[in-house]
């Protein structure tokens, strides 16, 4: 099993539409969740971060966290073509006083116009 | 302007030289990472540092090295030993307050 797993896509919706990216992650001591956004060719953007169970939006983007689950989800709603990139899962790992992120693979999204 | 920064963008070398990447933030940040990654795969980690002289190995720390002599500069040495080395390079920097990595442009390394 992998640390983060992400459906790799690619996940195709119309312009408009409710785009759902989902991720699971296994170390259920994990305390951080981020969602990245990384367009083809170019470095991963952070949109959003969340740390407690619950909603959390912005703007267009909400992130969803369910640490029972172990389950992390990003919506966005009102989907553009500008929205289509590879969206990248991570989740902090803390080994006393080192902290690094683990990475999912990533799913491709794509909205059609 | 804050920000990371990466140079040069696209890098060619012949195999058997070492080559170095740098990556300088002026974020005020303490831990900095360096990062590869593959067509079709993720990211994966090759070193990174909490705070000046001192670093640690990643997942794929064989045939780099790295020196942390100031807090705003993390440079990556890609060694001859290194046996895959095209790739795409990444640095990113943390607020550690949010632990929150952010990207430099990357590196894009040829090597044949």
């Amino acid at each position: 099993q992998k640390e983060v797993e992400q459906n790799s896509g690619p996940l195709s919706v119309p312009e408009g539409a409710i785009a759902s990216l989902n991720c699971t992650y296994s170390d259920r001591v994990s305390q951080s969740f981020f969602w990245y956004r990384q367009y083809s060719g170019k470095s991963p953007e952070l949109i959003m971060s969340i740390y407690s169970n619950g909603d959390k939006e912005d703007g267009r983007f909400t992130a969803q966290l369910n640490k029972a689950s172990q389950y992390v989800s990003l919506l966005i709603r009102d989907s553009q073509p500008s929205d289509s990139a590879t969206y990248l899962c991570a989740v902090n790992r803390v080994a006393g006083n080192n902290r690094k992120l683990i990475w999912g693979l990533g799913t491709s999204l794509a909205v059609n116009p | 302007d804050g920000g990371i920064t990466q140079s040069p963008k696209y890098l060619f070398r012949k195999e058997g030289q070492n080559v170095t990447l740098s990556c300088e933030q002026n974020l005020n940040h303490d831990a900095m990472y360096w990062y590869r990654q593959d067509p079709g795969q993720g990211l994966r980690l090759i070193y990174y540092s909490q705070i000046v002289n001192d670093f640690q190995k990643g997942d794929i720390a064989e045939g780099y090295s790295v020196s942390r002599e100031k807090k705003e500069s993390f440079p990556l040495t890609v060694t001859s030993a290194q046996k895959n080395p095209t790739a795409f390079y990444l640095c990113a920097s943390v607020d550690r307050g949010k632990n929150e990595q952010y990207f430099g442009p990357g590196t894009r390394l040829t090597v044949t």
